[in-house]
């Protein structure tokens, strides 16, 4: 068991500037969600995947944003046209089937938009 | 719809010496569950502690204890014999046991742990 993994660490980008993120859940767990996080705030839900399907969409999660797992194993986090706004930090999390509400995070992503 | 409120922004405590941090809740669903999140310096989140709202009894982890009041919706931590490496933003969490798959945090609660 290797835990979440995300790539990058970090990231800074110029605003207006696509930025991708990546995650690799635990290998056994079939459910992956991304979170941000800005400073002095609990993380925020954004989105959820069971296998390759997206399954649940905060509001949060603008037209900007994308996300998949194409193939049920790894996901990607993609912003489009970035804004200062969107600085924070970006978590995974991963949980299995039969304990769905015991996520395991990663290191998360931070994002700096100039 | 969750909401999860840390009334306390920041503590400390002195080194081996036990402190309770607070945290109230709202749910409408019958069945759910509760956490306690550590977060260090390193901002990996790192799990402290489960409670599941059918059981009465309060779950432990070693140092790690809740006192969960259902009626109330409270969920406070203990941590007993603090140590430096409890130094962390505590956050409280909740999670529905149906229809939605979110976490809701509260905003934390930053503890010192003074040697």
């Amino acid at each position: 068991d290797t835990g979440v993994s995300q790539d990058p660490r970090h990231k800074i980008t110029k605003r207006g500037q696509n930025v991708t993120f990546r995650c690799d859940p635990i290998s056994e767990h079939n459910r992956l969600y991304w979170y941000r996080q800005t400073l002095g705030q609990g993380p925020e839900f954004l989105t959820y995947f069971q296998n390759e399907a997206q399954l649940e969409k905060s509001r949060l999660l603008s037209d900007r944003f994308s996300a998949e797992r194409p193939k049920g194993s790894f996901s990607t986090l993609e912003i489009q046209r970035t804004e200062q706004g969107d600085s924070a930090m970006y978590l995974c999390a991963s949980s299995s089937d039969r304990e769905g509400e015991k996520l395991f995070f990663g290191s998360g992503t931070q994002l700096s938009v100039l | 719809a969750q909401t999860v409120t840390q009334s306390q922004p920041e503590m400390s405590v002195q080194e081996a010496e036990t402190v309770t941090l607070s945290c109230t809740y709202d749910t409408s669903e019958s069945n759910y569950y509760l956490f306690w999140y550590k977060q260090p310096p390193s901002r990996q989140m790192i799990l402290v502690i489960r409670q599941e709202a059918y059981k009465q009894q309060n779950a432990t982890e070693n140092r790690f204890s809740v006192n969960f009041q259902k009626a109330a919706k409270s969920f406070s931590l203990k941590i007993s014999d603090s140590q430096l490496g409890d130094t962390a933003m505590y956050f409280c969490a909740s999670f529905p046991g149906a229809g939605s798959y979110q976490l809701t945090f509260g905003k934390g609660t930053k503890l010192s742990v003074i040697p």
